[in-house]
């Protein structure tokens, strides 16, 4: 059962556009959503994250909106970089003790 | 500043042969550890985590274990490896107040052959 999924699978934008990545979950006990950047050969680092109580959080160019009721939340990445390149993994916990679940993965590819 | 190291950075092994992968987790004290495996091109799946020293649960079953000897250390093992084991392995540690933030470790590459 998967229980947090992403779209797309792959996704492709020119250097300056807005990348949106898209997540949804099924458990509504879920209360914290971390998005983490994967490089190739590399472990996953925190880029942001957000909990139940909020329906947005914004750090620089990365913005995650939230809706509970819909139980979907996406990533915006506004101005995108060739740099940010990589994989990109929504997670969800909340249940049994710090269990993160996480989604397949977007690969972002960003072109100049 | 806390970092976490993980050893070796890459192993090939035989189907058959034992494995010890490890993780070591310095400036921080009596933090949650966690080993997740990811295959190529995958996501993650979390295999075992631990609350403190000599204890371990376990989340999956993929024939592997977890021992935490040290506060700051967190070994993955079996006795037989299994063609299945090749993947990326990843060792994760949070803080014991704020639990839900995970921090990930750059990983171990595993092929077995």
């Amino acid at each position: 059962q998967q229980q947090v999924r992403q779209s797309p699978q792959s996704l492709t934008v020119w250097e300056g556009e807005t990348a949106i990545l898209n997540c949804s979950y099924e458990d509504s006990t879920f209360n914290y959503f971390p998005w983490y950047q994967q490089f190739p050969g590399e472990g996953p680092a925190l880029l942001i994250s957000i909990r139940s109580v909020s329906d947005k959080k914004e750090d620089g160019r990365f913005t995650i909106f939230f809706n509970k009721r819909e139980k979907k939340l996406s990533l915006h990445i506004t101005d995108s970089q060739p740099g940010d390149s990589a994989t990109y993994f929504c997670a969800a916990s909340g249940g049994s003790f710090n269990k993160l679940t996480f989604g397949a993965g977007t690969r972002l590819a960003v072109c100049p | 500043a806390q970092t976490i190291h993980q050893w070796p950075v890459a192993e090939i092994k035989a189907v058959g042969s034992p494995l010890s992968l490890g993780c070591t987790i310095k400036g921080k004290s009596s933090p949650n550890l966690y080993w997740y495996w990811q295959a190529t091109g995958g996501t993650l799946q979390q295999l075992f985590y631990s609350i403190t020293v000599g204890q371990v649960e376990s989340v999956v079953q993929l024939n592997l274990s977890a021992s935490r000897p040290k506060d700051d250390q967190f070994i993955l093992s079996t006795e037989k490896l299994l063609l299945s084991h090749s993947g990326f392995y990843l060792c994760a540690w949070s803080l014991e107040v704020n639990q839900d933030t995970q921090y990930f470790g750059p990983g171990t590459r595993l092929l077995v052959l």
